[in-house]
């Protein structure tokens, strides 16, 4: 089962801000938090990551709850190009932990 | 830069036939993974392997197998090809520390009748 959840969908406005949160209520101290895109017929893209701190890239910005059970990517200015499924995924060292696990994600609608 | 190379693009089989899905990295990763993404779903861990000669199982490996015998390559063979494995395949690689992002090769879309 995916570690973290998220909503199915969201829509914003071109030029908006947009938040996309994520739950990761079991996550280990060692554990990242990484953000992928999906865009329609592609494979997925890297966005961003983070352990504790928030964190910021060309791409978007990363913010992280103080206990890190849930972080928000944040997209500072949407554009159509945005429109795509936005994966968070947790990212361990050792053990089972390797394993990438994959929730549904969040499908992200920006409107002109 | 080459990045993740999967071949081929596109393929057809009929059930019961075998094939081998290349993937190849020019980025010297230890980690290199195969998942497969179904119409609407997300990504579904396969196999992956942490370093040459080393594999393990993921969420969905029945039907597929790997090796590892480059750091480079690694295959994922349908030995009994069944239409229940139509899908969208996806491979993976990156460095091993928690802190890697993965790079994602362009997809092989397998049909299977």
């Amino acid at each position: 089962d995916a570690k973290t959840t998220q909503p199915n969908s969201m829509e914003s406005n071109e030029e908006e801000p947009v938040h996309l949160p994520c739950n990761h209520s079991t996550i280990s101290g060692t554990d990242y938090i990484h953000w992928y895109r999906q865009l329609p017929s592609q494979g997925p893209e890297y966005v961003i990551h983070g352990l504790t701190s928030n964190v910021n890239n060309r791409m978007a910005s990363l913010a992280i709850a103080e206990d890190r059970k849930s972080s928000t990517l944040i997209l500072h200015r949407a554009t159509l190009r945005d429109a795509a499924v936005y994966y968070c995924i947790l990212r361990g060292q050792a053990g089972n932990n390797r394993k990438l696990i994959w929730g549904l994600g969040t499908s992200l609608a920006v409107n002109p | 830069n080459a990045g993740v190379t999967q071949t081929p693009k596109f393929q057809v089989l009929k059930t019961g036939q075998s094939m081998t899905l290349q993937c190849a990295q020019d980025m010297n990763h230890e980690y290199m993974s195969w998942y497969r993404q179904d119409p609407g779903m997300g990504l579904r861990l396969i196999h992956y392997s942490v370093g040459a000669g080393i594999t393990d199982q993921g969420e969905v490996p029945n039907g597929y197998n790997v090796s590892r015998s480059t750091t480079e390559d690694f295959p994922l063979r349908l030995l009994s090809a069944a239409p229940s494995q139509t899908s969208v395949y996806f491979c993976a690689s990156s460095g091993t520390g928690n802190n890697q992002p993965q790079h994602f090769g362009d997809g092989t879309r397998l049909s299977i009748l």
